[in-house]
């Protein structure tokens, strides 16, 4: 079974500092990846995802992410933070079938922007 | 172009009763998901609907039932609530085998 591990729960930046978020999969084959955003009280804002090819991958926001297969990663990076970035984070694995679709979550980094 | 939209915003339910949350599709969506996300954790699969039938499911039980109407809307129903279903429950839209998900803001459950 496809699974995903986000070892940090918090981590905390200065404004206009750099921000990687950490994201581990497993899966069985060729992985669909996800990172999104969620603001408090609001539902999930997808920032970018993987599916084949280069595996440099950009996103909304100034964000980017790069996906490494030897190391079964998918990283979250950002060069300058903002303090508008303030959130939580979900990386996600897809598993899809012709029976359908599903995404497995990570539990989540919650980042915090210091002014 | 609306989005994907859910309701109620917020619920309050007692331990033992049934509750009914209702989502509508993206524009052009077809597809819906079910995850329900509890404080301080990541969103959990549910279920999925296509063409009005449950074409995947999680590991939740049959308390957790739904349903797809013809408009492609779609209703969560949980029976029999317990103090553990208190989350946050997201639906999800996409079109076909798209693999791309856009979540409506949740329904917020709280059992007391």
């Amino acid at each position: 079974a496809q699974s995903v591990t986000q070892p940090d729960i918090h981590i905390t930046v200065s404004e206009g500092a750099s921000l990687e978020l950490r994201c581990n999969y497993s899966y069985g084959a060729t992985p669909y990846l996800f990172w999104y955003v969620q603001s408090p009280g609001q539902g999930l804002q997808l920032l970018l995802k993987y599916f084949s090819g280069d595996t440099l991958v950009q996103g909304i926001k100034g964000f980017e992410a790069e996906f490494k297969r030897s190391q079964s990663s998918f990283n979250l990076r950002k060069p300058s933070v903002h303090w508008s970035d303030a959130a939580e984070y979900f990386c996600a694995v897809g598993h899809f079938t012709g029976g359908g679709n599903k995404l497995t979550f990570g539990t989540g980094t919650q980042l915090k922007v210091e002014l | 172009d609306a989005g994907v939209t859910q309701s109620p915003t917020h619920l309050i339910k007692t331990r033992g009763q049934q509750v009914t949350l209702r989502c509508s599709p993206k524009s052009g969506h077809d597809t819906v998901s079910w995850y329900q996300q509890a404080l301080g954790q990541g969103p959990q699969f549910i279920f999925q609907y296509y063409e009005e039938e449950e074409r995947q499911r999680g590991n939740f039980p049959d308390r957790f039932s739904g349903h797809q109407f013809p408009n492609y809307s779609s209703e969560l129903n949980v029976n029999a609530l317990l103090l553990g279903d208190s989350a946050l429950y997201l639906c999800a839209s996409s079109f076909g085998t798209d693999r791309e998900e856009y979540f409506g803001p949740g329904t917020r459950l709280t059992v007391t």
